[in-house]
């Protein structure tokens, strides 16, 4: 499989709970971006990161997010202390230089 | 302040018609601007993608027409089929990071 997934597909939680996502970008891309999508909206700029550096944060990045890509491969996005307005699709892509982005399918957080 | 502006929010088209959506940005940074299409639960899918030393680039039925001087871009669908029928964002990226901006949709619903 060559595109980029990402895990889990749905995640519920209890107010308050911590959550990960994991996201396994293209093998060959050097950059992976986070964005969230809420319903009728388009994706929001998250994070971005070329290889295992985190080059840019969104002021959406409250300080209960936080995103790693370990040695530059799979990245992580943590949410503490869940909310409800937490609720939405949670989307990452990667990139090479000259190639547009290849988004997962998301994972979709419910906040209850 | 929405960077990225995107009509109309929906369309209805007849099968085999034609199908334009329109965006309008304001940074004048801007040099890559690409179409997505989303089916529900996907991530979006890079559909065609076009920077600003070129007023129109085709790719089999879809055609992005860009307008400089108006900070304007379009993207019309020929021949429409049902398959079609997806939420469509345009999106506006500057520099190196291809951090990018996105309009707010468009569902496009085309009848059989």
């Amino acid at each position: 499989d060559t595109g980029v997934s990402q895990n889990p597909r749905h995640k519920i939680t209890k107010r308050g709970q911590n959550v990960t996502f994991r996201c396994d970008p293209i093998s060959e891309h050097n950059r992976l971006y986070w964005y969230r999508q809420t319903l009728g909206q388009g994706p929001e700029f998250l994070t971005y990161f070329q290889n295992e550096a985190q080059l840019e944060k969104s002021r959406l990045l409250s300080d209960r997010f936080s995103a790693e890509r370990p040695k530059g491969s799979f990245s992580t996005l943590e949410i503490q202390r869940t909310e409800q307005g937490d609720s939405a699709m949670y989307l990452c892509a990667s990139t090479s230089p000259l190639d547009g982005y290849t988004f997962g399918s998301g994972t979709r957080l419910t906040v209850v | 302040q929405q960077q990225v502006k995107q009509s109309p929010q929906s369309l209805i088209v007849q099968k085999g018609g034609i199908s334009i959506i329109n965006c309008a940005y304001e940074n004048t940074a801007f040099d890559y601007f690409p179409w997505y299409q989303q089916f529900p639960g996907k991530g979006p899918a890079l559909l065609i993608a076009i920077r600003p030393d070129v007023s129109e680039k085709k790719e089999g039925r879809f055609t992005i027409s860009f307008n400089k001087s108006a900070k304007q871009f379009s993207l019309h669908i020929m021949d429409s089929q049902p398959g079609d029928s997806a939420t469509y964002f345009c999106a506006a990226g500057a520099g190196n990071n291809r951090k990018l901006i996105w309009g707010l949709g468009t569902s496009l619903a085309v009848n059989p």
